[in-house]
């Protein structure tokens, strides 16, 4: 198995743009993926392969790959984007293998 | 839509075990992978592992190996999750999610676009 790191804590003003890394030797040959998650609630997914906006995720979300890095964007920070944020990858030796980050916590001053 | 709506909230004591089920609505269930997904309060994610409802095939995470099962019923779509020996330590809120994969520019993709609500299971005396 492989690890992926993340800074514990991001801040950020609102109507700033905030960058949340994930870091992890395999990511130049795997996908990354970011969840959203609000208190409470389950994860939502914000970004797919590296770069990919779901449907319904506002465009001030996107995503970025470079090397053993990958970076979550948001501009335009608002008050509601303040949330954990988890980058997740998937090695296939065979059958799927699920790591996530440890998680981000945005905090929108 | 789309949705996975999960059992309710369990209590259970050290050594025993428990299952939650996770019912699929809104899609093929056999389509799509179910992966398993816990958090302890205050803590991060945890993969569990994955069930291909359509084989019944399944991977566990190394450190669930002998303790989980997961397991299907195609008739009803529902998947369960089956988590055995608890200690306290498994106290958490635990997550199906719909698992995505395949092939892209020649990168295996696999993620989860769709997730239940959650079940907490406390583990206690």
């Amino acid at each position: 198995s492989y690890e992926l790191t993340q800074p514990p804590s991001v801040s950020v003003s609102p109507g700033q743009t905030a960058r949340i890394t994930c870091s992890g030797d395999a990511l130049p040959k795997q996908y990354a993926y970011w969840y959203q998650q609000k208190p409470g609630q389950a994860p939502v997914l914000v970004i797919y392969k590296d770069s990919e906006r779901p449907s319904g995720i506002p465009e001030r979300f996107s995503g970025s790959s470079s090397g053993t890095t990958v970076t979550l964007t948001i501009s335009g920070v608002q008050a509601e984007d303040e949330a954990d944020y988890y980058c997740q990858s998937a090695d296939s030796s065979g059958t799927p293998y699920v790591v996530f980050g440890g998680g981000t916590k945005l905090t929108v001053l | 839509q789309v949705q996975l709506v999960q059992s309710g909230a369990e209590v259970k004591k050290p050594g025993a075990s428990v299952k939650v089920s996770c019912k699929a609505s809104g899609y093929t269930f056999t389509s799509y992978d179910i992966n398993w997904v816990r958090q302890a309060t205050g803590q991060g994610l945890e993969w569990m592992g994955w069930m291909n409802p359509n084989s019944g095939n399944t991977g566990y995470a190394q450190k669930f190996q002998g303790r989980v099962t997961m397991t299907r019923n195609t008739s009803i779509s529902t998947a369960y999750m089956e988590l055995s020996s608890l200690r306290s330590e498994d106290t958490a809120v635990y997550y199906c999610a719909r698992g995505l994969t395949g092939t892209t520019m020649s990168y295996y993709y696999y993620y989860m676009d769709v997730w239940g609500k959650g079940t907490t299971v406390t583990v206690s005396s």
